[in-house]
């Protein structure tokens, strides 16, 4: 069974502060890992496909890099704003036919 | 937004009942995958249709049945339900296979 774990469960910040969270995956047989941003209410918005160790991949304030050696990968949002509130979701492919296997998810409230 | 609805948003039944939940997706989305998310956990793979084929099941039971129609919409049928159905459930399409899946917004099944 593959696990994928995400910390923190959830977290505060004040607008302004920059955060970062982790998702732990299977270190072996790795073939992707995606993030995936979820707002309340509506679709989970895809926000990177990642797929190299070593991997670094930016949208905006938002970034995330990879390491599948030790299997893990950080989301990293710079100067958080009140509209980042949203539960960060990332999940695991062993290969290019298998399903994505997710992760409980970081919910994130940002604090005007 | 990604251009899937799902219908209805959320419904209740009860134990034993029988439930069928839509979804459609984008033209030209060959494939459609189904997620059950309960409560505290990250959404879970029941199953993947490509081309109106069954293409890859989780592990979930038979009573969970799917069908794709060439109009790019799609169902999940559940029979016998369980009180522990009760869980928001994701629909996902894409081109093909994994790489690219756009989610809905989710319908909301509480099992009375």
């Amino acid at each position: 069974i593959l696990n994928v774990e995400q910390s923190p469960q959830s977290l505060h910040v004040q607008e302004g502060d920059s955060t970062n969270f982790t998702c732990s995956f299977p270190s072996s047989n790795f073939y992707a890992l995606h993030w995936y941003r979820w707002e309340t209410a509506k679709s989970p918005e895809a926000l990177f496909v990642m797929t190299l160790n070593g991997d670094e991949k930016k949208k905006g304030r938002i970034s995330a890099t990879l390491n599948t050696k030790e299997g893990y990968s950080y989301l990293y949002i710079k100067g958080s704003q009140p509209e980042d509130s949203a539960t960060y979701l990332c999940a695991f492919r062993a290969s290019g036919n298998t399903p994505l296997v997710f992760g409980k998810g970081t919910r994130l409230s940002v604090i005007a | 937004e990604t251009g899937v609805t799902q219908s209805p948003t959320h419904l209740i039944k009860t134990r034993g009942q029988q439930v069928t939940l839509r979804c459609s997706s984008q033209s030209g989305h060959n494939t459609v995958s189904w997620y059950q998310q309960a409560l505290g956990q990250g959404p879970q793979f029941i199953f993947q249709y490509y081309r109106e084929e069954e293409n890859g099941r989780g592990n979930f039971p038979p009573r969970f049945s799917g069908l794709q129609f060439p109009n790019y919409s799609s169902e999940l049928n559940v029979n016998a339900l369980e009180l522990d159905d009760s869980a928001l459930y994701l629909c996902a399409s894409g081109p093909a296979g994994f790489n690219e899946q756009f989610f809905g917004p989710g319908t909301r099944l509480t099992v009375l």
